[in-house]
């Protein structure tokens, strides 16, 4: 069974504070890494994504992926109560069946305190 | 609107009825996936097709769920004999193209559709 994990949270940091989202995941074969912002009753919103080992950045968004440790994580600077959602960890995973599939864990719930 | 199309945004569907959920990709996309999130569960893979062909359905349960991208119109999604564990939030994406291997697009999330049964 192909796993995501993530700390459920709730994380909560002040506004202007940079959040720390992480991410370990199972198949060392996967390739392709994305984080989604989904809020309360909405869906799921791609907000980055991350094919290399390093950083990648987007504004206030930083993606870093280390594949030796099987980590991705996701950092936001100068953090709004905008951000306030749930972060889904994304990892392309071997279905099974042929084709490999995305593979969500079960979100990191951020609460950003004005 | 460009953007991944889904209807009906609600459905409330009584137990043993059939529910057809329907979905349009993004323009330029062929390739469709569907989820499904329950409560307070994680997105779940349920099936990925192209136009008129089925890729991978492994995640889809054995009974009573089918689906098809026709050549002409929405990928549909089709529960026949609904059930309260049916109900749940189901979201369909789509990508400009596939997931043949461990690299893949990214994909795009429609706005879903609750199905509730009662």
């Amino acid at each position: 069974q192909k796993e995501v994990e993530q700390n459920s949270g709730p994380l909560s940091v002040p506004e202007g504070a940079i959040a720390s989202l992480n991410c370990t995941y199972s198949d060392r074969g996967s390739q392709s890494f994305f984080w989604y912002r989904q809020y309360s009753g909405k869906s799921p919103e791609l907000i980055m994504f991350i094919y290399s080992n390093g950083d990648k950045e987007d504004g206030r968004f930083t993606a870093q992926l280390n594949k030796a440790s099987q980590y991705v994580s996701l950092l936001i600077r100068d953090s709004q109560p905008s951000d306030s959602a749930t972060y889904l960890c994304a990892v392309n995973t071997y279905s099974g069946a042929g084709s490999y599939q995305l593979t969500f864990g079960k979100g990191t719930k951020l609460s950003v305190i004005p | 609107n460009a953007g991944v199309m889904q209807n009906p945004r609600h459905l409330v569907r009584r137990r043993g009825q059939e529910a057809r959920l329907r979905c349009s990709p993004m323009k330029g996309h062929s390739h469709v996936y569907w989820y499904r999130q329950l409560p307070e569960e994680g997105l779940k893979f349920m099936v990925y097709l192209q136009k008129e062909n089925i890729i991978d359905e492994s995640g889809m349960p054995k009974e009573r769920f089918s689906a098809e991208f026709p050549k002409e119109g929405p990928s549909i999604l089709r529960i026949q004999q609904v059930v309260r564990g049916d109900s749940a939030a189901y979201f369909c994406a789509s990508s400009y193209a596939g997931t043949s291997g461990p690299s893949s697009y990214e994909q795009y999330f429609g706005p879903g559709t609750r199905l509730t049964v009662t």
